[in-house]
Protein backbone atom coordinates (compact mmCIF):
# COMPACT_ATOMS: atom_id res chain seq x y z
CA UNK A 1 0.00 0.00 0.00
CA UNK A 2 1.87 3.02 -1.45
CA UNK A 3 0.28 5.69 0.80
CA UNK A 4 2.55 8.07 -0.59
CA UNK A 5 3.79 8.74 -3.89
CA UNK A 6 5.62 10.45 -6.42
CA UNK A 7 5.06 10.57 -9.65
CA UNK A 8 7.29 12.12 -11.74
CA UNK A 9 10.72 9.90 -11.33
CA UNK A 10 12.75 12.41 -13.28
CA UNK A 11 12.53 16.32 -13.83
CA UNK A 12 15.48 18.48 -15.65
CA UNK A 13 15.62 22.24 -15.44
CA UNK A 14 17.25 25.38 -16.27
CA UNK A 15 19.50 26.61 -13.82
CA UNK A 16 18.09 30.01 -12.51
CA UNK A 17 14.54 28.63 -12.87
CA UNK A 18 12.17 27.18 -10.64
CA UNK A 19 11.77 23.51 -9.64
CA UNK A 20 8.48 22.00 -8.87
CA UNK A 21 8.57 18.38 -7.19
CA UNK A 22 5.16 16.69 -6.36
CA UNK A 23 4.13 14.71 -3.99
CA UNK A 24 0.62 12.92 -3.16
CA UNK A 25 -0.24 11.12 -0.21
CA UNK A 26 -3.89 8.70 0.39
CA UNK A 27 -3.76 8.77 4.14
CA UNK A 28 -5.84 11.11 6.05
CA UNK A 29 -4.44 11.05 9.38
CA UNK A 30 -0.94 12.03 8.25
CA UNK A 31 -0.09 15.12 9.91
CA UNK A 32 3.43 15.77 9.54
CA UNK A 33 5.35 15.80 6.34
CA UNK A 34 8.76 16.20 5.03
CA UNK A 35 11.48 15.98 2.22
CA UNK A 36 14.83 14.29 2.05
CA UNK A 37 17.20 14.80 -0.30
CA UNK A 38 19.84 12.41 -1.18
CA UNK A 39 22.96 12.30 -3.25
CA UNK A 40 24.61 9.49 -4.80
CA UNK A 41 26.54 7.00 -1.84
CA UNK A 42 25.14 9.13 0.39
CA UNK A 43 21.80 8.93 2.93
CA UNK A 44 19.31 11.15 2.77
CA UNK A 45 19.13 14.18 4.67
CA UNK A 46 16.91 16.39 5.89
CA UNK A 47 15.85 19.32 4.14
CA UNK A 48 12.00 20.60 5.02
CA UNK A 49 9.22 20.38 6.85
CA UNK A 50 5.49 21.07 7.28
CA UNK A 51 2.62 20.62 10.02
CA UNK A 52 -0.62 19.70 8.85
CA UNK A 53 -1.62 23.11 10.33
CA UNK A 54 0.25 25.30 8.12
CA UNK A 55 -0.31 25.15 4.39
CA UNK A 56 3.11 26.93 3.64
CA UNK A 57 6.98 26.97 5.08
CA UNK A 58 9.84 28.78 3.71
CA UNK A 59 13.48 28.05 4.31
CA UNK A 60 15.56 29.97 1.87
CA UNK A 61 15.47 28.77 -1.70
CA UNK A 62 12.95 26.13 -0.54
CA UNK A 63 9.08 26.22 0.25
CA UNK A 64 6.91 23.42 0.84
CA UNK A 65 3.39 23.79 -0.19
CA UNK A 66 0.63 21.43 1.78
CA UNK A 67 -3.32 21.39 0.16
CA UNK A 68 -4.68 18.93 2.93
CA UNK A 69 -8.01 18.74 0.91
CA UNK A 70 -5.94 17.56 -2.28
CA UNK A 71 -3.73 15.22 0.01
CA UNK A 72 -0.91 17.35 -2.20
CA UNK A 73 2.39 18.87 -1.39
CA UNK A 74 4.55 20.25 -3.46
CA UNK A 75 7.94 21.45 -3.12
CA UNK A 76 9.31 24.61 -4.88
CA UNK A 77 13.22 25.42 -5.62
CA UNK A 78 13.82 29.28 -6.28
CA UNK A 79 16.55 29.61 -8.30
CA UNK A 80 17.57 26.07 -8.95
CA UNK A 81 21.41 25.23 -8.70
CA UNK A 82 23.37 22.56 -9.99
CA UNK A 83 24.00 21.71 -7.01
CA UNK A 84 20.62 20.80 -5.94
CA UNK A 85 20.67 17.98 -8.48
CA UNK A 86 19.66 14.78 -6.54
CA UNK A 87 16.80 12.72 -5.98
CA UNK A 88 14.07 14.39 -3.66
CA UNK A 89 11.85 11.93 -1.24
CA UNK A 90 8.67 13.15 -0.02
CA UNK A 91 7.75 11.90 3.34
CA UNK A 92 4.70 11.64 5.75
CA UNK A 93 4.48 10.74 9.64
CA UNK A 94 0.88 9.92 11.43
CA UNK A 95 0.64 11.17 14.96
CA UNK A 96 1.97 8.32 17.51
CA UNK A 97 2.87 6.23 14.95
CA UNK A 98 7.18 5.75 13.95
CA UNK A 99 6.38 4.40 10.85
CA UNK A 100 7.73 7.43 8.18
CA UNK A 101 6.11 6.72 4.74
CA UNK A 102 8.57 7.67 2.00
CA UNK A 103 7.30 8.32 -1.43
CA UNK A 104 9.60 6.37 -4.57
CA UNK A 105 11.48 9.76 -4.96
CA UNK A 106 12.12 12.11 -8.12
CA UNK A 107 15.66 12.57 -9.88
CA UNK A 108 16.10 16.53 -10.23
CA UNK A 109 19.07 17.50 -12.57
CA UNK A 110 19.46 21.35 -12.72
CA UNK A 111 21.53 22.06 -15.94
CA UNK A 112 24.10 25.06 -16.11
CA UNK B 1 30.72 16.21 15.21
CA UNK B 2 30.25 12.74 13.56
CA UNK B 3 27.09 11.82 11.75
CA UNK B 4 25.66 8.48 12.20
CA UNK B 5 28.03 5.81 10.67
CA UNK B 6 27.36 2.35 9.46
CA UNK B 7 29.15 -0.58 9.18
CA UNK B 8 30.14 -2.49 6.78
CA UNK B 9 29.24 -0.39 3.36
CA UNK B 10 28.79 -3.04 1.33
CA UNK B 11 28.32 -6.91 1.99
CA UNK B 12 27.79 -10.15 -0.06
CA UNK B 13 25.81 -13.42 1.35
CA UNK B 14 24.24 -16.02 -0.06
CA UNK B 15 20.97 -17.08 -0.06
CA UNK B 16 20.19 -18.80 3.13
CA UNK B 17 22.87 -17.02 5.35
CA UNK B 18 22.72 -14.59 8.33
CA UNK B 19 23.68 -10.98 8.37
CA UNK B 20 24.58 -8.43 11.02
CA UNK B 21 24.71 -4.75 10.26
CA UNK B 22 25.55 -1.87 13.04
CA UNK B 23 24.96 1.47 13.27
CA UNK B 24 26.35 4.41 15.24
CA UNK B 25 24.06 7.09 16.32
CA UNK B 26 24.80 10.91 16.24
CA UNK B 27 26.07 11.56 19.92
CA UNK B 28 23.32 12.72 22.19
CA UNK B 29 20.61 10.90 19.79
CA UNK B 30 18.99 8.29 21.32
CA UNK B 31 16.74 6.77 19.11
CA UNK B 32 17.67 4.99 15.98
CA UNK B 33 15.49 3.66 13.23
CA UNK B 34 16.09 1.22 10.42
CA UNK B 35 14.73 1.54 6.74
CA UNK B 36 15.49 -0.67 3.59
CA UNK B 37 15.83 0.59 0.56
CA UNK B 38 14.89 -1.21 -2.92
CA UNK B 39 16.37 -0.30 -5.70
CA UNK B 40 14.25 2.71 -7.63
CA UNK B 41 11.86 2.84 -4.06
CA UNK B 42 11.68 5.06 -1.14
CA UNK B 43 12.84 3.94 2.06
CA UNK B 44 10.77 1.17 3.75
CA UNK B 45 10.52 1.56 7.69
CA UNK B 46 11.96 -1.64 9.69
CA UNK B 47 12.43 -0.88 13.30
CA UNK B 48 12.41 1.94 15.55
CA UNK B 49 14.38 1.29 18.86
CA UNK B 50 14.60 4.15 22.17
CA UNK B 51 16.18 3.59 24.99
CA UNK B 52 17.01 0.03 24.12
CA UNK B 53 13.17 -0.77 23.39
CA UNK B 54 11.50 -1.53 20.41
CA UNK B 55 9.03 1.61 20.00
CA UNK B 56 8.17 0.54 15.95
CA UNK B 57 7.92 -2.17 13.74
CA UNK B 58 7.38 -2.61 9.74
CA UNK B 59 5.60 -4.98 7.34
CA UNK B 60 9.13 -7.10 7.83
CA UNK B 61 9.01 -10.66 8.84
CA UNK B 62 10.30 -12.15 11.89
CA UNK B 63 13.76 -12.98 9.88
CA UNK B 64 14.32 -9.27 10.82
CA UNK B 65 15.43 -8.20 14.11
CA UNK B 66 17.53 -5.43 16.06
CA UNK B 67 18.60 -4.53 19.07
CA UNK B 68 19.91 -1.41 20.68
CA UNK B 69 22.50 -1.31 23.29
CA UNK B 70 23.54 0.79 26.10
CA UNK B 71 25.42 3.54 24.00
CA UNK B 72 22.53 3.92 21.90
CA UNK B 73 24.89 2.12 18.91
CA UNK B 74 22.36 -0.36 17.25
CA UNK B 75 22.70 -4.06 15.06
CA UNK B 76 20.28 -4.97 12.79
CA UNK B 77 20.23 -8.73 11.80
CA UNK B 78 18.21 -10.85 8.99
CA UNK B 79 18.18 -14.36 9.10
CA UNK B 80 17.81 -17.23 6.17
CA UNK B 81 18.75 -14.56 3.98
CA UNK B 82 16.22 -14.12 0.31
CA UNK B 83 17.15 -12.54 -2.80
CA UNK B 84 14.69 -9.79 -2.46
CA UNK B 85 16.74 -9.01 0.71
CA UNK B 86 19.14 -6.88 -1.45
CA UNK B 87 18.68 -3.83 -0.89
CA UNK B 88 20.34 -0.40 0.93
CA UNK B 89 19.65 -0.83 4.46
CA UNK B 90 19.70 2.55 6.38
CA UNK B 91 20.13 3.40 9.74
CA UNK B 92 18.53 6.89 11.12
CA UNK B 93 19.08 8.44 14.22
CA UNK B 94 16.87 11.26 16.05
CA UNK B 95 16.82 12.63 19.61
CA UNK B 96 13.55 11.57 20.83
CA UNK B 97 10.97 9.22 18.94
CA UNK B 98 8.45 12.03 18.32
CA UNK B 99 6.75 11.65 15.26
CA UNK B 100 8.11 15.41 13.76
CA UNK B 101 11.22 14.71 14.65
CA UNK B 102 13.94 14.84 11.68
CA UNK B 103 15.87 11.73 10.78
CA UNK B 104 19.58 11.63 10.30
CA UNK B 105 20.61 9.06 8.04
CA UNK B 106 23.78 7.29 7.84
CA UNK B 107 25.05 6.48 4.03
CA UNK B 108 23.94 2.75 4.24
CA UNK B 109 25.18 -0.84 3.71
CA UNK B 110 24.21 -2.12 0.46
CA UNK B 111 23.74 -5.54 0.63
CA UNK B 112 23.87 -8.03 -2.39
CA UNK B 113 22.70 -11.47 -1.37
CA UNK B 114 23.39 -13.82 -4.21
Amino acid sequence: DQQVKQNSPSLSVQEGRISILNCDYTNSMFDYFLWYKKYPAEGPTFLISISSIKDKNEDGRFTVFLNKSAKHLSLHIVPSQPGDSAVYFCAASEYNNNDMRFGAGTRLTVKP
Amino acid sequence: DAGVTQSPTHLIKTRGQQVTLRCSPISGHKSVSWYQQVLGQGPQFIFQYYEKEERGRGNFPDRFSARQFPNYSSELNVNALLLGDSALYLCASSLRTATNEKLFFGSGTQLSVL
